[in-house]
């Protein structure tokens, strides 16, 4: 199986802060790679897709990048609805491996 | 976009069968999505557990593939899940979902199943 590790597993940020996730394949997934967002109780999101493609509806405070082992999911000047778990997963090969899983926290 | 309603028995003797039901609304199985289910033990992270293209093709998790099975029935269309011989360690919300590679764009809400004497 491929792995995917999710740095950092959690975050504390504040309202208007920029903030950085990274998700790291332990084999080259090219850009089968997608970004949700999860709340307590509340189905994932999809944000974004292909690794950089942002999903219809999502703002476009959200942005993806990467490829290959190496991503990011960058939220700029976050919102009070940010604040909430975001999940990688990656569709190269199967299974169809998620992170663990980063949580943004409110500081 | 579509939308997904699980259902079934949200709670499972030890060593008994698991099944589940996705329903599906507002547009045809019959699509280029495939049809998956995603679980989440409670307080821990997503674990896929397999996908059903609607003219049956299928892939499962490794890790579940000698005890679980999708399957898709178009006249009522909905998919299904089965999971044999449940232990605790399959305690988790049940999440049926839609889309392709890398691109889950429709959620069910989400369904708890408890295994437990």
């Amino acid at each position: 199986d491929i792995q995917m590790t999710q740095s950092p597993s959690s975050v504390s940020a504040s309202v208007g802060d920029r903030i950085i996730i990274t998700c790291r394949a332990s084999q080259d997934v090219r850009t089968w790679l997608a970004w949700y967002q999860q709340k307590p109780g509340k189905a994932p999101k999809l944000l974004i897709y292909a690794a950089s493609s942002l999903q219809s509806g999502i703002p476009s405070r959200f942005s993806g990048s990467g490829s290959g082992t190496d991503f990011t999911l960058t939220i700029n000047s976050l919102q009070p609805e940010d604040f909430a778990t975001y999940y990688c997963q990656q569709a190269n090969s199967f299974p169809h491996t998620f992170g663990q899983g980063t949580r943004l926290d409110i500081k | 976009q579509v939308q997904l309603q699980e259902s079934g028995p949200g709670l499972v003797k030890p060593s008994g069968t698991l099944s589940l039901t996705c329903a599906v609304s507002g547009g045809s199985l019959s699509t280029t999505d495939w049809w998956t289910w995603v679980r989440q033990p409670p307080g821990k992270g997503l674990e896929w557990v397999g996908e059903i293209y609607h003219a049956g093709n299928t892939n499962y998790n490794p890790s579940l593939r000698s005890r679980v099975s999708i399957s898709v029935d178009k006249s009522k269309n909905q998919f299904s899940l089965q999971l044999t011989s449940v232990t605790a360690a399959d305690t988790a919300l049940y999440f049926c979902a839609s889309g392709q590679l890398a691109q889950l764009h429709s959620w069910g809400q989400g369904t708890l199943v408890t295994v437990s004497s």
